[in-house]
């Protein structure tokens, strides 16, 4: 069974350009989450999707928008990219729709803005 | 909000030798997570565990819920043991999960 897959792997931004970053969860994995990771700030918690829905949006601009579409593929939209977003974007998929089951995640796209 | 420490944050061990690491948490959750982090990035579940204890071959972990703290045990570890370490924390129905600092493990040859 293939794992959480994200494309790209690596991306190279400038200043006030936008990016899309994709997610291919687990197959049968219904639920996906977001989380960027810096050296700063750590692991923090962006967004989680089920059956189209967001449920939970952590504390980012709303620069940061996600969307998941009808085969549990997730889509994370960054506009207007500044220099502090420069992270590694984590994608994560779990089976069951709430929280009592293991999270998945994707090897990441690291992202870099110039 | 809730409060995730891990202690110690770096540790170094030779090749073989065993560790304990250490996740306190603020309040009460519902959900517990370890993960490793190798080298290149990929975060790795080693245990979904709430409370009680698990084993997977050389690791085990044991989460005391009332007392707000989560232990990861690795023994005769090994250089692929290297990385950071971290645990997450959630409350059911909020669908997210709070991460800790990590504790970075080098295991020497």
């Amino acid at each position: 069974k293939a794992g959480v897959t994200q494309t790209p792997r690596y991306l190279i931004k400038t200043r006030g350009q936008q990016v899309t970053l994709s997610c291919s969860p687990i197959s049968g994995h219904r639920s996906v989450s977001w989380y960027q990771q810096t050296p700063g700030q750590g692991l923090q918690f962006l967004f989680e999707y089920f059956s189209e829905t967001q449920r939970n949006k952590g504390n980012f601009p709303g620069r940061f928008s996600g969307r998941q579409f009808s085969n549990s593929r997730s889509e994370m939209n960054v506009s207007t990219l500044e220099l502090g977003d420069s992270a590694l974007y984590l994608c994560a998929s779990s089976l069951i729709p709430g929280q009592s089951e293991k999270l998945f995640f994707g090897s990441g796209t690291q992202l870099s803005v110039l | 909000g809730i409060q995730v420490e891990q202690s110690p944050p770096d540790l170094i061990l030779q090749e073989g030798a065993n560790s304990t690491l250490r996740c306190n948490f603020s309040d009460s959750v519902n959900n517990l997570q370890w993960f490793h982090q190798n080298p290149w990035g990929q975060l790795i579940n080693l245990f979904y565990i709430p409370s009680g204890t698990k084993q997977n071959g050389r690791l085990s972990a044991t989460t005391v819920a009332t007392e707000r703290y989560s232990l990861l045990y690795i023994s005769s570890s090994q250089t692929t043991d290297s990385g950071v370490y971290f645990c997450a924390v959630g409350y059911s129905g909020t669908y997210k999960y709070i991460f800790g600092t990590g504790t970075r493990l080098k295991v020497l040859a």
